[in-house]
């Protein structure tokens, strides 16, 4: 079946726009997160969305980012006035919320901020 | 406070073992899992242990888990050049938050 998938796979973006990402996970599945990879880093947690309960947003570096999950299916990254320290790998993966909790990753959105 | 601590390379020849560590700080964590992310690709779950395990073994790769020094291990077998990749340790636990600590990968590279 389908995996997830992300959109766009490459933005590039001046300093100061807004950028938003997008993130389609595996259908049924409850649970969603965005994560961060810079380069040479691990992965940095941003937000995670578990059903209809309020979302973990305990690793949004600041309030520039916002997140939010429509009907329980797709879920928007935004970045307002972006930085060039937000330049990244932003991840997305899902999970149907089942022991042993596997998550399933989209291939990514490769941020750059000029 | 929370930490996932691994060492960042390895480099081994095809046919050796890999042994790849993680240690990890936080005792009440539940699951522990192994990632593995290939140049171009995704990551992938690779295995994971419950925390009441002390080994699993899956074909060419064996977890082990040291609870008390919490430490974690990941022994590849027999390596081979389709082996190198970024090897990610993560914890977890159960309940409601399924938000995973991750630690900041270590990169196998596997010499012919």
């Amino acid at each position: 079946g389908a995996g997830v998938s992300q959109s766009p796979s490459n933005k590039v973006t001046e300093k100061g726009k807004d950028v938003e990402l997008r993130c389609d996970p595996i259908s049924g599945h409850t649970a969603l997160y965005w994560y961060r990879q810079s380069l040479g880093q691990g992965l940095e947690f941003l937000i995670y969305f578990q059903g209809n309960s309020a979302p973990d947003k305990s690793g949004l570096p600041s309030d520039r980012f916002s997140a939010e999950r429509t009907g329980g299916s797709v879920s928007t990254l935004t970045i307002q006035r972006t930085q060039q320290e937000d330049s990244a790998v932003y991840l997305c993966a899902s999970s149907e919320g089942l022991v042993p909790y596997e998550q399933y990753f989209g291939p990514g959105t490769r941020l750059t901020v000029t | 406070g929370e930490d996932v601590e691994q060492s960042l390379f390895l480099s081994v020849r095809e046919g050796d073992s890999s042994v790849i560590n993680c240690t990890y700080t936080d005792s009440s964590s539940t699951y522990l899992y192994w990632y593995k992310q290939e140049p171009g690709a995704g990551l992938q779950l690779l295995t994971y242990i419950f925390s009441n395990m002390d080994m699993k073994q899956d074909q060419r790769l064996t977890v082990l888990l040291n609870k008390k020094d919490k430490h974690l291990s990941l022994r590849i077998a027999d390596t081979q050049t389709g082996d190198s990749a970024i090897y990610f340790c993560a914890e977890g636990k159960a309940g409601n938050n399924r938000k995973l600590i991750w630690g900041l990968g270590t990169s196998l590279a596997v010499n012919p």
